[in-house]
């Protein structure tokens, strides 16, 4: 158990409907990953937070996506205008490079599914 | 292109026995790699690092072997068991970008 809570675990939507999942870090993780798997690949890389600032964005995260850290708590990742390409595993991951960037690992939650039908 | 390749089929060995998996990539000049495993349905769980400049770590019964002119690290699990079944993800950090890129993972299957 890494500790960090993701909010819904499932959810299943109708195409073009909304949707907002919720990540709740360790407080001390200072970075925050946004990370998307679909079966039988790896997790894709979507977005990171340095505590509130969004430093980098994936070209996998179209304008339907937005990602907040508000505070450098927790994180939410809204999708719009959901697609069914959209569906996938959405995982959370804070990290705490003490040591440099890479060096710390990342602390996967258990992730929210998302089907859109 | 940059790739990441780790052996799409399924790895079965018998209880007991050494398994051994491989992670190739093109393309990148990883300044560190991790090694993750990922149970169905849950989230990837934090194995092993490895810097570039480091050619083997080893923690209980894993070692990861890091080999930056083959541009290959090997996963190796001693003494197997059927709870270390599940799938393994390789991940590289590379100075182009400030996140892991993973590759998509083997699937080990120990027999009792």
């Amino acid at each position: 158990d890494t500790g960090v809570s993701q909010d819904p675990r499932h959810k299943i939507t109708k195409r073009g409907q909304n949707v907002t999942f919720r990540c709740d870090p360790i407080s001390e993780h200072n970075r925050l990953y946004w990370y998307r798997q679909t079966l039988g690949q790896g997790p894709e890389f979507l977005t990171y937070f340095q505590n509130e600032a969004q430093l980098e964005k994936s070209r996998l995260l179209s304008d339907r996506f937005s990602a907040e850290r508000p505070k450098g708590s927790f994180s939410t990742l809204e999708i719009q205008r959901t697609e069914q390409g959209d569906s996938a595993m959405y995982l959370c991951a804070p990290s705490l490079d003490s040591g440099g960037w890479g060096t710390g690992e990342l602390f996967f939650g258990e992730g929210s599914r998302l089907t859109v039908l | 292109s940059q790739k990441i390749e780790q052996n799409s089929e399924a790895l079965n060995i018998q209880e007991g026995k050494t398994a051994t998996l491989t992670c190739n990539y093109t393309n990148y000049s990883p300044a560190y790699l991790q090694w993750y495993r990922q149970d169905p349905g849950r989230g990837p769980v934090f194995l092993l690092l490895i810097r570039e400049n480091e050619k083997e770590k080893r923690k209980e019964r894993l070692k990861v072997t890091f080999d930056t002119t083959l541009k290959q690290s090997l996963f190796h699990i001693t003494a197997s068991q059927p709870a270390d079944s599940a799938t393994y993800l390789c991940a590289l950090f590379h100075t182009g970008r400030r996140a892991l890129t993973f590759g998509s993972g083997t699937r080990l299957q120990v027999q009792p």
